[in-house]
Parts: structure tokens; sequence; C-alpha cells
């Protein structure tokens, strides 16, 4: 049973561009949840996906959209990118509970 | 919103020794603390949790305490081992079914052999 799988594992891109990142869930897994992380900081929320819509929205500007499949795999993107973009982006799945589970990240790299 | 405070940033114990790292919670509605650990360069891994209905939960060497009244939780780690060093996370959650969590800034915990 794969875990939570993200692609790609890098990415390096320049001011204004704009970045799509990839997320497919824990097997059985229905909600996916999108989360930044800086560097030295912890994890923040960007938003989370249920049932194909967005379901809540941390304190993101819009520039951040996303979308989930049918199949439940998410993508992330990122609109006019700015230097402050670059971090660890994690998407992470649940069963519409608790547990939340990580997949391995996708670094940015804003130039 | 919510806003969860951890602390301290950085611990450093000898191999065999308890660590101990300390949250608080803003928002008395939060039901579900999860604690994360985080080795470089790799993703955070959930290594236990509570829920607000329960006030202790061991799990081997590590423990985690939940004073609603307080708004505050703890891990514990006991015997602590070299393997044990990385950054760990608490967390907060309204649950609900919506399971977006708030993060700390991290302990970075360094066990010296």
């Amino acid at each position: 049973d794969a875990g939570v799988t993200q692609s790609p594992t890098h990415l390096i891109k320049t001011r204004g561009q704009q970045v799509t990142l990839r997320c497919s869930p824990k097997s059985g897994h229905d909600t996916v949840s999108w989360y930044q992380q800086a560097l030295g900081q912890g994890p923040q929320f960007i938003f989370q996906y249920y049932e194909e819509e967005e379901r809540q929205r941390g304190n993101f500007p819009d520039r951040f959209s996303g979308h989930q499949f049918p199949n439940y795999s998410s993508e992330l993107n990122v609109n006019a990118l700015l230097l402050g973009d670059s971090a660890l982006y994690l998407c992470a799945s649940s069963l519409t509970g608790y547990e939340q589970f990580f997949g391995p990240g996708t670094r940015l790299t804003v130039l | 919103g919510e806003n969860v405070e951890q602390h301290p940033s950085t611990l450093s114990v000898q191999e065999g020794d308890s660590a101990v790292i300390k949250c608080t919670y803003s928002d008395s509605a939060s039901n579900y603390f999860p604690w994360y650990k985080q080795e470089l360069g790799k993703r955070p891994q959930l290594i236990i949790d509570i829920r607000s209905n329960v006030g202790e939960k061991k799990d081997q060497r590590i423990a985690v305490t939940l004073n609603k009244t307080a708004k505050h939780f703890s891990l514990h780690i006991t015997e602590t081992q070299p393997e044990d060093s990385a950054v760990y996370f608490c967390a907060a959650t309204l649950g609900l079914g919506y399971s977006t969590l708030t993060f700390g800034k991290g302990t970075m915990l360094l066990v010296s052999p």
C-alpha cells in the first residue's frame, strides 16, 4: 500500500512564473490538505479538499489555488511566484477524520 | 483562529535522559492534538496523538498529556536515544471532521551519546 506521494521532488522557478504541484493520497483516503513549510518553521495550512471542493482555506492569497480529482488526487497551483514562496510544500491525506499522513513534499525554490 | 505556542525551540539531552516538550493552544474548541517527528529532509511523521476526552496516552517510550482547562499539552520521551534526534512539532485542530492542523514552530531535540 503506497503512502502519500508527491511530485516533483524539487522545482526551481523564477519570479512571476506559475507552478503546479501534485499529490496522490494514501489508498482509501478522501481528504487532501496542503501545507507550506518555510525553513525552520512549522507547516502552515493552505487549504483542504474534500469531494473535489475546497472545504477550508488558510491565510494564503488567491495566487494559491487547487483542485481535487475524482480519484482524490490533488494539485496545488501558485501563480505569479514571489521569492517568499520558496518553501517545502507538503500534502497530507486523511479519511474525513483526524489522523493526517504527510507526503515527502516538493521543495520549491524561486529565484 | 487557533494559535499554538511550542517550547523550548531547542533541547539537548544525554542519551538515556528524559525529554519534555510543551505546547499551549488558544481555541478551547480544539479537540485533537497530534505530535509529529520530522528528520532532516524528510516528511513529518505522526508519532502519537491524543483526543480531548483523554488526559494521557502512552506508547512505549513516548507519552502525551493534555490539560484542557489550562489549554496545554506535552510530549514526554523517556530513555532517549540518538535516533530520537529530530524536530518535533505539536499541532491542534478543531476536528469535527475537518482535520486542518495548526502547528507549533517546532523543537529541535538533540540526543548526545
